[in-house]
């Protein structure tokens, strides 16, 4: 069945990269998504990459995407506190009206 | 625009009560979904709808019900309320179009006690 694996915590330091991994099982995945949580908030969609490309670009963020070994990274650039949150990665395929989330991980940043 | 509202925030029943989580949207998308958040565990479907008066099991549907008689409405209802249930509840709507991913109610925190 499908599946979606994330690590639960990450800590890094203030102005450092954060890297945060996924991967998943379903090889007919068309879109991945990255996720972010606040504390008491829903859930707020990030970014998402097509399952054709293998790098997205948006400000700070930078998701890489390998099919073959169906991984997906999230990587955030000069992290602030801000960025203090809950990351989920997800997954969809076209067929399907459903997405398919993981555990998230819970990025927490030291100063 | 509200985008998705939920209600209550907050509720704490007693096990063997009943309670009804509202979950209203104002951007006219078909598809409706109830989640349930536990600790570490991610989110996991428990009922979905693609329009008005159809809805669909999810992954966890045992001990509830939902209906789906507006395209706004997609109420979630808990018949004899069991401490399992005690989690976190969001609703989130989609237009269909996967690419544009879901949007997310602010949740309802349930406690059963």
């Amino acid at each position: 069945g499908e599946d979606v694996e994330q690590s639960l915590f990450l800590s890094v330091r203030e102005g450092d990269s954060s890297v945060i991994n996924c991967t998943y099982t379903d090889s007919s995945s068309t879109y991945l998504y990255w996720y972010k949580q606040e504390p008491g908030a829903g859930l707020q969609l990030l970014t998402y990459i097509f399952s054709n490309m293998d790098m997205k670009q948006d400000q700070r963020l930078t998701v890489l995407l390998n099919k073959k070994d169906k991984h997906l990274s999230l990587r955030i650039a000069d992290t602030q506190t801000g960025d203090s949150a809950i990351y989920f990665c997800a997954e969809s395929h076209s067929s399907a009206s459903k997405i398919i989330f993981g555990s998230g991980t819970r990025l927490s940043i030291r100063p | 625009n509200a985008g998705v509202t939920q209600t209550p925030k907050f509720r704490i029943l007693k096990i063997g009560q009943s309670m009804t989580l509202q979950c209203t949207q104002d951007m006219n998308h078909n598809y409706m979904y109830w989640y349930r958040q536990d600790p570490g565990m991610g989110l996991k479907l428990i009922y979905y709808s693609v329009g008005a008066g159809i809805t669909d099991k999810g992954e966890v549907p045992n001990g509830y019900n939902v209906s789906r008689s507006t395209t706004e409405d997609f109420p979630l209802r808990l018949e004899l309320a069991a401490p399992s249930q005690t989690s976190v509840y969001f609703c989130a709507i989609s237009r269909g179009d996967i690419a544009g991913g879901y949007t997310f109610g602010s949740g309802t925190r349930l406690t059963v006690v």
